[in-house]
Formats: structure tokens, C-alpha cells, sequence
């Protein structure tokens, strides 16, 4: 069974980092694309960042580039998501999200890691 | 980047209607195009991707179609576990964009 199980999230101040992890099990986790997709409260779904199956290639929203940092442990079966220089608009639900590889569809989601920016 | 556009935002129906939900984006696509349901509290399902296949599992009401820039997400008989946000979401390039969301609520 694929399971996807993000952790790292909590209240942080502005200005401040957190790293969140994405933990991923049941399927051949190096051969995949991952992304990391958000949620403000409220809102719509926002894509935040890619990474290619070996780590070679990362792509990241304009709203976060240069403080947001996304990498891959192949060995460990884990994502992560490096976030600095935190705002209160950061504040969201992150997806850890598997891409399948025929269609570029987002076929499995983790239940989501709530990050929360505030002073 | 792609844009893609949902509207309306928000749409009552009542149990046993047909529905269908627009989703239209920026530049051509071809069949790229995927759909999403959310629940409260939930994160999104795959409910149909390329635009017209059924993800395994999902019920056979749901249905998906249309090419280029233009799609329908079809339900023929609403159920009531069917109350629920639907995303749009295109697969043609990085970044892979989502649309705004469609609110299906109970008239």
C-alpha cells in the first residue's frame, strides 16, 4: 500500500525556518517525481515545488523561490522541504504528493503537515 | 505558466441531479488535464486524469471530457458523498498548475 506521511510542521515565528519531512513507503519511492502542494485556510490548492526522481532537477513557485529549498533521500525513502524566511502567508496545509509518471497526474497524497506563521 | 480557470466557484445542485463542472486553460493542453476532489479537513483525491480516464475505484458517474483548453468534469447523479470541492489541474507542463476550485453544495 503507498503511503505517504508528512511531519515537521508547527507554529513558527515570522522570519523563522522549519524543514518539513515526507515519509514514503510502498512503492519504488527513487523512481518517482515528488512534489510539495499547499493549502492556506480557506483556500485553493497551490502547487509549491517539484523534484525529479533522482534529485537532479527542482522547480519551485515564484512565491517561494530563494527561501524554500526542496530535496530527496533516496536511500531513506524521504522528501523534505526546507523553508526560510517564513511570512504569515506561508501559513498552509503542505502535501507531500506522488507524480505518476505516464500522465504527470498527482495519483497519491500525504494527509498534510500544517504549517503555521505567526508571531 | 498555465493558467487555469474554474468558474463558477461555487455551485448548488440537489441529490440526483446531472452536473457539470467547467474548467478552461490558458493555452492548449491536449487531454493533460486531471481532476481532484476535495473534503473538509481531507486531502484531494485523483478522481479522473488525462482528461477523460477514471481513476481505479472511483464510481462510474463521474466522467471527464473535452481537449485543448476546454473541459467538463460530469457527474450524471449526484450522491450525497458527492458534496465536495473539485480541482482542475493541468499535467502539460511544470508547474503543474490547479484551478481555482469548484464548491458543489446541496440546494
Amino acid at each position: 500500500e503507498v503511503q505517504l506521511v508528512e511531519s515537521g510542521g508547527g507554529l513558527v515565528q515570522p522570519g523563522g525556518s522549519l524543514r518539513l519531512s515526507c515519509a514514503a513507503s510502498g512503492f519504488s519511492f527513487s523512481s518517482y517525481w515528488m512534489h510539495w502542494v499547499r493549502q492556506a485556510p480557506g483556500k485553493g490548492l497551490v502547487w509549491v515545488s517539484h523534484i525529479n526522481s533522482d534529485g537532479s532537477t527542482t522547480t519551485y513557485a515564484d512565491s517561494v523561490k530563494g527561501r524554500f529549498t526542496i530535496s530527496r533521500d533516496n536511500a531513506k525513502n524521504t522528501l523534505y522541504l526546507q523553508m526560510g524566511s517564513l511570512r504569515a502567508e506561508d501559513t498552509a496545509v503542505y502535501y507531500c504528493v506522488r507524480e505518476e509518471y505516464s500522465n504527470g497526474n498527482f495519483d497519491y497524497w500525504g494527509q498534510g503537515a500544517l504549517v503555521t506563521v505567526s508571531s | 505558466d498555465i493558467q487555469m480557470t474554474q468558474s463558477p466557484s461555487s455551485l448548488s445542485a440537489s441529490v440526483g441531479d446531472r452536473v457539470t463542472i467547467p474548467c478552461r486553460a490558458s493555452q492548449s493542453i491536449g487531454f493533460y488535464l486531471n481532476w481532484y476532489q476535495q473534503k473538509p479537513g481531507k486531502a484531494p483525491k485523483l478522481l479522473i486524469y488525462a482528461a477523460s480516464t477514471l481513476q481505479s475505484g472511483v464510481p462510474s458517474r463521474f466522467s471527464g471530457s473535452g481537449s485543448g483548453t476546454d473541459f467538463t468534469l460530469t457527474i450524471s447523479s449526484l450522491q450525497p458523498e458527492d458534496f465536495a470541492t473539485y480541482y482542475c489541474q493541468q499535467s502539460y507542463t511544470t508547474p503543474r498548475t490547479f484551478g481555482q476550485g469548484t464548491k458543489l453544495e446541496i440546494k
